[in-house]
């Protein structure tokens, strides 16, 4: 998306973190989703954190957000195999449910 | 735990000829979102409906249209198919009573060809 922009490419080595950064541009933004994408399949929401938060941890994973400087970050703590996939963050546009997906970073996860 | 349902998940037409996809959000969901996803492309918003009424509106060709039933499940129709329109097409919904957690679907694939 226009106003949400990632790093194309991301590759760690298994059991290592990997951290996948998000810049985007509403203020407005009410909520920042990140959404994990395999080969051929849906979005499946992983998590989300309220404009008003800077961290969230959930298991594995951990949003950071600096409002400030309008940057959002997924850490997924010790990275397997299974966590290669497509990471897209999204922000809520002007508040509404309307979602402006990032262009996507692609986790590649080798032994 | 029931998720978004999707139908088609796979469908092929050829140009200038109709499709419609059905979605069938999570139970008690009361808003369904379509999304336009194009090869490499991140996901486009569409259209949304919140109790069955139309709530926003994004990037949908005149040549679409969808709407939401009395049983919450939302049907997007597209006419006139144009090969750009091969895509996947991302149903989701949400309980907007409860936040904002908007879950997909598997999507459906459309291929014109």
């Amino acid at each position: 998306g226009e106003d949400v922009e990632q790093s194309l490419f991301l590759s760690v080595r298994e059991g290592d973190s990997s951290v996948i950064n998000c810049t985007y541009t509403d203020s407005s933004s009410t909520y920042l989703y990140w959404y994990k994408q395999e080969p051929g399949a849906g979005l499946q929401l992983l998590t989300y954190i309220f404009s008003n938060m800077d961290m969230k941890q959930d298991q594995r994973l951990t949003v950071l957000l600096n409002k400030k400087d309008k940057h959002l970050s997924l850490r997924i703590a010790d990275t397997q195999t299974g966590d290669s996939a497509i990471y897209f963050c999204a922000e809520s546009f002007r508040g509404t449910d309307k979602l402006i997906f990032g262009t996507g970073t692609r986790l590649q996860v080798f032994p | 735990a029931a998720g978004v349902i999707q139908s088609p998940r796979h469908l092929i037409k050829e140009k200038r000829e109709t499709a419609t996809l059905k979605c069938y959000p999570i139970p008690r969901h009361d808003t369904v979102y379509w999304y336009q996803q194009g090869p490499g492309q991140d996901p486009q918003f569409l259209i949304s409906f919140y109790e069955k009424m139309q709530s926003d509106k994004g990037s949908i060709p005149d040549r679409f249209s969808a709407q939401q039933f009395s049983d919450y499940h939302s049907e997007l129709n597209m006419s006139s198919l144009e090969l750009g329109d091969s895509a996947l097409y991302f149903c989701a919904s949400s309980p907007r009573t409860a936040g904002n957690t908007i879950y997909f679907g598997e999507g459906s694939w459309l291929t014109v060809v």
